[in-house]
């Protein structure tokens, strides 16, 4: 069965501090890893990583894939208060009736 | 391009009874999946969508059913109602798979008394 964990399960640090969140996974023919970010709604879409090493940025956030040791990070620097949210990872396999296996989420915390 | 809506976002429901819930995607996307999240049990996978054709089923008990319609809009039904059953739930659409990049509708928050 597909597995995805993260860590830390929470963490509460201070606007400026840089954070990094993990995502370890074990799934059968692996497409793609996803993180998303929710607050107190619907989670939404921040990065999708299918080939190891290559790191993708949008603005403060960055994350990148280790498909060798099944892992990935996600990076936040200089954070916000904006950035207080629950941050999931999500696995896929490759095939067509695959389903996507959601981590339990790292609660971040950001205080001004 | 509109979001993935989801109809209605707030219900009360008493045990025993049953509830439909609408997800209607993005235009273009055809793979609407359906999940279920509460504070104990996080994201849980109920059942996946394509072509008016279930084609993926989480662990869930034959009291959660669904369909989808040739406009590619979905429904989720949950009979029989427990108290367990309150959660958000939530659609993701996605252009072909649910192994395409998913985006989520705003939810339906269930409560059951």
């Amino acid at each position: 069965e597909d597995k995805v964990v993260q860590s830390p399960l929470s963490l509460v640090v201070h606007e400026g501090d840089t954070v990094t969140l993990n995502c370890s996974y074990e799934v059968t023919n692996f497409r793609s890893l996803l993180w998303y970010k929710q607050e107190k709604k619907a989670p939404t879409f921040l990065f999708m990583l299918t080939s190891s090493g290559i790191e993708k940025k949008s603005g403060r956030l960055s994350s990148i894939l280790d498909k060798k040791e099944l892992f990935s990070i996600l990076n936040i620097t200089a954070t916000q208060t904006g950035d207080s949210a629950v941050y999931l990872c999500a696995v896929t396999p490759n095939t067509n009736a695959g389903k996507s296996t959601f981590g339990d989420g790292t609660t971040l915390t950001v205080k001004p | 391009k509109a979001g993935v809506t989801q109809t209605p976002r707030y219900l009360i429901k008493t045990r025993g009874q049953q509830v439909t819930l609408s997800c209607s995607p993005i235009s273009g996307h055809r793979s609407v999946s359906w999940y279920q999240q509460t504070p104990g049990q996080g994201l849980q996978f109920l059942f996946e969508y394509f072509s008016e054709t279930q084609r993926n089923k989480g662990n869930f008990p034959g009291r959660f059913s669904g369909r989808q319609f040739s406009n590619s809009r979905s429904e989720m039904n949950v009979s029989t109602l427990e108290l367990g059953d309150s959660a958000l739930y939530l659609c993701a659409t996605s252009q072909e798979t649910s192994t395409d990049t998913q985006y989520f509708g705003p939810g339906t928050r269930l409560t059951v008394l």
